[in-house]
């Protein structure tokens, strides 16, 4: 199956600073979604853009695809130390009605 | 309040054992997921079922079983043939599949030594 792979794997910053992380992928998506995960929790949804969409917004949250790089980005802006967790991006690039998830991206805000 | 309910959160088995852990969901969703996360990697899918009574195997379903009998439910059994089982493992289900969000449940983890 395809798999998400987001870059940098891991983001240290202050608080109140953007935090940007990329997310790249092998084949052909029908959508893309990015999911948050605090230590020891299950999954959130964040935000799904569909591959006829270019960028989508979402509170502080906002994504661009671009499906000719086959790439994402996931840019938090005015950091807090709540926004401390994982970041996944996910791409039903495998097909047959499943979402293949990448590594992550672990993001530190320091208050 | 909607949601998917895994438990426990913390299972201990000794090796040899197989060992079933519960999902049960009240979102009235047709897919439901089970996925297994390993320290710092990403979530790997092991079966997945988009309608009752109907699962399909993930990328490493060696070693675990399902069952989908009722919408609400799909327990996994991971079984003695499953060489390292010791992980977080996380269920998910969705309205329609890859293309509506996926809701999580808050994991379960465990561990056989």
């Amino acid at each position: 199956s395809q798999q998400g792979e987001e870059d940098p794997q891991a983001l240290s910053i202050q608080e109140g600073e953007n935090a940007t992380m990329n997310c790249s992928y092998k084949t052909s998506i029908n959508n893309l979604q990015w999911y948050r995960q605090n230590s020891g929790r299950g999954l959130v949804h964040l935000i799904l853009i569909r591959s006829n969409e270019r960028e989508k917004h979402s509170g502080r949250l906002r994504v661009t695809l671009d499906t000719s790089k086959k790439s994402s980005s996931l840019l938090i802006t005015a950091s807090r130390a709540a926004d401390t967790a994982s970041y996944f991006c996910a791409t039903d690039a495998g097909g047959n009605n499943r979402l293949a998830f990448g590594k992550g991206n672990q993001v530190v805000v320091i208050p | 309040d909607g949601g998917i309910t895994q438990s426990p959160k913390y299972l201990f088995r000794k090796e040899g054992q197989n060992v079933t852990l519960s999902c049960e969901q009240n979102l009235n969703h047709d897919a439901m997921y089970w996925y297994r996360q390993d320290p710092g990697q990403g979530l790997r899918l092991i079966y997945y079922s988009q309608i009752v009574n109907d699962f399909q195997k993930g990328d490493i379903a060696e070693g675990y079983s399902v069952s989908r009998e009722k919408k609400e439910s799909f327990p996994l059994t991971v079984t003695s043939a499953q060489k390292n089982p010791t992980a977080f493992y996380l269920c998910a289900s969705s309205i329609t599949g890859a293309n509506s969000p996926l809701h999580f449940g808050n994991g379960t983890r465990l561990t056989v030594t």
